[in-house]
C-alpha cells in the first residue's frame, strides 16, 4: 500500500538554527497538508496545498515558517530561526479529495529544539 | 468556529472490557466528525467518520461511534478491548465542502491492562 514519506524522522537542532522537513505524498494526491502536533495536544493545520498553490496558511507563523511545493508533488517545510517552542511532531498528510476524512498521514518528523 | 472537547487525557481498561472514549463537539454548521488513532511514533490513521448519513458509524478494528445531535456528542466505543488497542485517540470535526479543515481535540491515551 502506498504511503506518505517524511524525512528526517527525528531532528535535534539548536535554537536560532534553520531546519527543514521533507514530505513525499502518495502518488496522484493533489492535496497536501502540514500539521504541527505539540506533545499532549492534537494536530494543528499549518498549511494546505492544492497542487502547487497554497489554499490555507492562516495558522502558519510566517515570520519564521515557510512551505513550498514547487512542482505540486513533494513539499518542504522550513523553520528559520528555530525557537524552543517549535519542539513538536510535524506531520504531513495527502489526499485525493479536498474534503476532510480522506487524508493519509505520514509517520511525522519529531523536532527537538535545544 | 468549530471545536471538539475530549474530557480527560487517559483512560485505562482491562482486556476484554468495554472501551468508551468521549467526544463533544461545537459547530455552527452541520459537522463532519472523525476519530483517528495514533500508535507510538506513527502518523494518524482514520478509524471512522460521520458524514451525515447513518448516525451509528462502524469503523476499523471493531470500533464504532454514534452521532447524537441533541447531545452534541460523538463517543467512540468498542465492546471488548484488546491489548493492541493501546494508543492515542483523537476526535476531530470539520465543516462540509471543499477545502474543509480538520480541527482536532487534545486526544485521549487508552491503556489496556492484561
Amino acid at each position: 500500500e502506498a504511503e506518505v514519506a517524511q524525512s528526517p524522522r527525528y531532528k535535534i537542532t539548536e535554537k536560532s538554527q534553520a531546519v527543514a522537513f521533507w514530505c513525499d505524498p502518495i502518488s496522484g494526491h493533489a492535496t497536501l497538508y502540514w500539521y504541527r502536533q505539540i506533545l499532549g495536544q492534537g494536530p494543528e493545520l499549518l498549511v494546505q496545498f492544492q497542487d502547487e498553490s497554497v489554499v490555507d496558511d492562516s495558522q502558519l507563523p510566517k515570520d519564521r515558517f515557510s512551505a513550498e511545493r514547487l512542482k505540486g508533488v513533494d513539499s518542504t517545510l522550513k523553520i528559520q530561526p528555530a525557537e524552543l517552542g517549535d519542539s513538536a511532531m510535524y506531520l504531513c498528510a495527502s489526499s485525493l479529495a479536498r474534503t476532510s476524512g480522506s487524508e493519509y498521514f505520514g509517520p511525522g518528523t519529531r523536532l527537538t529544539v535545544t | 468556529a468549530q471545536s471538539v472537547t475530549q474530557l480527560g487525557s487517559h483512560v485505562s481498561v482491562s482486556e476484554g472490557a468495554l472501551v468508551l472514549l468521549r467526544c463533544n463537539y461545537s459547530s455552527s454548521v452541520p459537522p463532519y466528525l472523525f476519530w483517528y488513532v495514533q500508535y507510538p511514533n506513527q502518523g494518524l490513521q482514520l478509524l471512522l467518520k460521520y458524514t451525515s448519513a447513518a448516525t451509528l458509524v462502524k469503523g476499523i478494528n471493531g470500533f464504532e461511534a454514534e452521532f447524537k445531535k441533541s447531545e452534541t456528542s460523538f463517543h467512540l466505543t468498542k465492546p471488548s478491548a484488546h491489548m493492541r488497542d493501546a494508543a492515542e485517540y483523537f476526535c476531530a470535526v470539520s465543516s462540509t465542502g471543499a477545502n474543509s479543515k480538520l480541527t482536532f481535540g487534545k486526544g485521549i491515551t487508552l491503556s489496556v491492562r492484561p
